[in-house]
């Protein structure tokens, strides 16, 4: 069975502070995909890496995905309010994605 | 253009009540799938659709849950004989259906919220 565990389970930081968050797994993954999802609402996809190695930046956030393609990381510089929410990886199978058990971040002003 | 719905948005039913949650995926996506969320929790996949026929459905927790969708269309998740445990965030998503799974996006619904008394 495929899993993926993330860490840390909740985080509470003050804006502007840095902040990364794990994801791992035993298994290899093809692909990883980061999401958030905010109150109420479906989650949100942040990036996919594709590639062992690979790092992706999206304005303030980075992405990385393991050499082996077991882990990856998400990375936040400056963190604002807006950040707050709930960040889920998520590794492909065959036809679909297994969700990691999520990473609840709250960022206070 | 219209996004993926769900409905009801919430749902609260009396244990041993059969309840039928609604998904409209966007147009034109092949495949469609059902999540459920538990508070504050990450999502457990339950089955998935490729055009109207479902190639897994291991993750349906039990024979109580079933699913079907018509054409590419509407999907409908039926839980029978609701227990407490089933309350929880029902989510679908629905993409393109393109393959590697890498190149594929979900979108996905806000969710239907079911508590079970």
């Amino acid at each position: 069975t495929q899993l993926l565990e993330q860490s840390p389970q909740f985080l509470s930081i003050q804006e502007g502070e840095n902040l990364t968050v794990y994801c791992n797994s035993s298994s290899v993954f093809s692909s990883l995909q980061w999401y958030r999802q905010e109150p109420g609402e479906g989650p949100v996809l942040l990036v996919t890496v594709v590639t062992g190695g690979e790092v992706k930046k999206l304005k303030r956030l980075t992405f990385q995905f393991g050499d082996a393609r077991k882990d990856s990381s998400l990375h936040i510089t400056a963190a604002q309010t807006g950040d707050t929410g709930l960040y889920l990886c998520a590794g492909s199978g065959t036809y679909k994605y297994i969700f990691g058990t999520g990473t609840r971040l709250k960022v206070l002003a | 253009g219209a996004g993926v719905s769900q409905s009801p948005s919430n749902k609260v039913t009396e244990k041993g009540k059969d309840v039928e949650l609604r998904c409209d995926p966007i147009s034109g996506h092949t495949a469609l799938y059902w999540y459920r969320q538990r508070l504050g929790q990450g999502l457990e996949f339950l089955i998935y659709f490729q055009g109207n026929s479902a190639p897994d459905k291991s993750g349906l927790p039990s024979d109580r849950f079933s699913a079907e969708r018509t054409g590419e269309s509407v999907s409908t998740l039926t839980i029978q004989r609701t227990q407490q445990e089933d309350s929880a965030v029902y989510l679908c998503a629905s993409s393109l259906g393109l393959a590697p799974l890498s190149t594929d996006t979900q979108y996905f619904g806000p969710g239907t919220r079911l508590t079970v008394l």
